[in-house]
């Protein structure tokens, strides 16, 4: 079965420094990969998505994330953290066979002033 | 606007007593789906859909129904809730099933239920 795992269920940066936020998948075939951000009292929103165009996939708001097969990761980074970034995200990971997406149990981002 | 619109955001109940959250989405979308989410579970599908009179159970459906009667909704029924599910709810859609795997989905903005 499918699954992903998302290391660090809180992560606290600095506002201006650099984030990562890690997500490992488990898939016998290249996946669909997803990353959401749900900011409080909101649904999730799409933050970026990789599709097998590309490794490295830019997203909204600065984000971006690399698909490393041979590590099976697909980490979201960004170079310089901001106080609105602050907000819970979710890797997810489907397969071209599936219908369904399966989560990660989430990162919460704290960014301080 | 194109949208998951979720009702009530908010709901307090008590066991055993029935309640309908209603979903409803304005973009002709086939696939739409249901999940709950819990500290540290992240979210879990209850059960999907993948068009009109088409559904199936996800990975956590007991104590749960749904139906597709019209293509826009999608309401989640709770004949007889229990404590254990307190959640937050979260409705999804797509275009096609094709599309949740390939785009993801678009969710609404949660329904965060109590059961006392």
């Amino acid at each position: 079965a499918q699954s992903v795992t998302q290391l660090g269920s809180h992560v606290s940066v600095s506002e201006g420094a650099l984030v990562l936020l890690r997500c490992n998948y488990s898939s016998s075939v290249p996946p669909y990969l997803f990353w959401y951000v749900q900011y409080p009292n909101q649904g999730l929103q799409l933050l970026l998505k990789y599709t097998s165009a590309a490794t490295l996939v830019k997203g909204i708001n600065g984000f971006e994330a690399e698909f490393k097969k041979s590590e099976t990761s697909f980490h979201l980074t960004k170079p310089s953290a901001h106080m609105s970034d602050a907000a819970e995200y979710f890797c997810a990971v489907s397969e071209a066979s599936s219908y369904k997406l399966i989560f990660g149990s989430g990162t919460r981002l704290l960014v301080r002033p | 606007e194109a949208q998951v619109t979720q009702n009530p955001r908010y709901l307090i109940t008590v066991t055993g007593k029935k309640l309908t959250v209603t979903c409803s989405q304005n973009m002709n979308h086939e696939y739409m789906s249901w999940y709950r989410q819990d500290p540290g579970l992240g979210l879990r599908q209850i059960y999907y859909s993948m068009n009109v009179e088409v559904t199936d159970k996800g990975d956590v459906p007991e104590g749960y129904k749904v139906s597709r009667k019209e293509k826009r909704n999608f309401p989640l029924i709770l004949e007889s809730p229990s404590p254990n599910q307190t959640s937050l709810y979260f409705c999804a859609s797509s275009l096609t099933v094709q599309g949740a795997t390939n785009y993801g989905y678009t969710f609404g903005s949660g329904t965060r239920l109590t059961v006392v």
